[in-house]
């Protein structure tokens, strides 16, 4: 039951490096989401995509890139790393609907240094 | 857009007393709210959600919480907390109206003595 699978867990990146981070759900979700965490501000949206071929900006989308691939992938891209992207990162997915229950990854540990 | 203030960075309760973590949105015509627990190094689990319907909306784990829309509050409570529940808490509201964005306050500790 894997449900919603991101990739690398962990990751530490020289500033000014590029990297992807890789999402996949198995629910069949339509809407699927990137949020940062960083102590004291809790979780903000970066992007999303409220259905195959959409994506949007969410609360702090500068520096960040996305893909929906198809239905079951979402990409987060680096294209150049800074310090202040060091976070956890996580993925989530959801069917469109307000009332509908978002479902998360694990995480993926970011440092950037 | 709707937004979602959690008043209470940290909060302290003594194992077995009662506990209730505070919860505020901004106007919106039909608030859809949540509350998610954060156990470290883990994932976000949903507690409960308010969409319509009876404004006392019970969760997972004993945890409740009451929709006020006079007082714009979503607060969650617990009678009697466990050791267990020592985590961080969030309360999130969906951004927009075509329901595709989900919105976190920036969450209380809560921590639990013995």
């Amino acid at each position: 039951n894997a449900g919603v699978t991101q990739t690398p867990k962990f990751q530490v990146l020289k500033t000014g490096q590029s990297m992807t981070l890789q999402c996949a759900q198995d629910m069949n979700h339509n809407s699927m989401y990137w949020y940062r965490q960083d102590p004291g501000m809790g979780l903000r949206l970066i992007y999303y995509s409220a259905s195959e071929g959409t994506t949007d900006k969410g609360e702090v989308p500068n520096g960040y890139n996305v893909s929906r691939l198809n239905k079951r992938e979402f990409s987060l891209r680096l294209e150049s790393a800074a310090p202040s992207q060091t976070s956890v990162y996580f993925c989530a997915s959801r069917n469109t609907g307000p009332g509908n229950t978002i479902y998360f990854g694990e995480g993926s540990w970011l440092t950037v240094v | 857009a709707q937004s979602v203030t959690q008043p209470d960075i940290h909060i302290t309760v003594s194992e077995g007393a009662s506990l209730e973590l505070r919860c505020n949105y901004s106007y919106g015509a039909t608030p859809y709210l949540f509350w998610y627990v954060q156990s470290p190094g883990q994932g976000l689990q949903l507690l409960l959600k308010y969409f319509s319907g009876d404004t006392l909306v019970q969760g997972i784990k004993g945890f409740e919480a009451e929709f006020k829309r006079s007082q714009s509050s979503f607060n969650l409570r617990k009678p009697s907390v466990h050791w267990s529940d020592a985590a961080e808490y969030f309360c999130a509201v969906v951004h927009n109206q075509a329901g595709t964005a989900l919105i976190f306050g920036k969450g209380t500790t809560l921590s639990v003595s013995s």
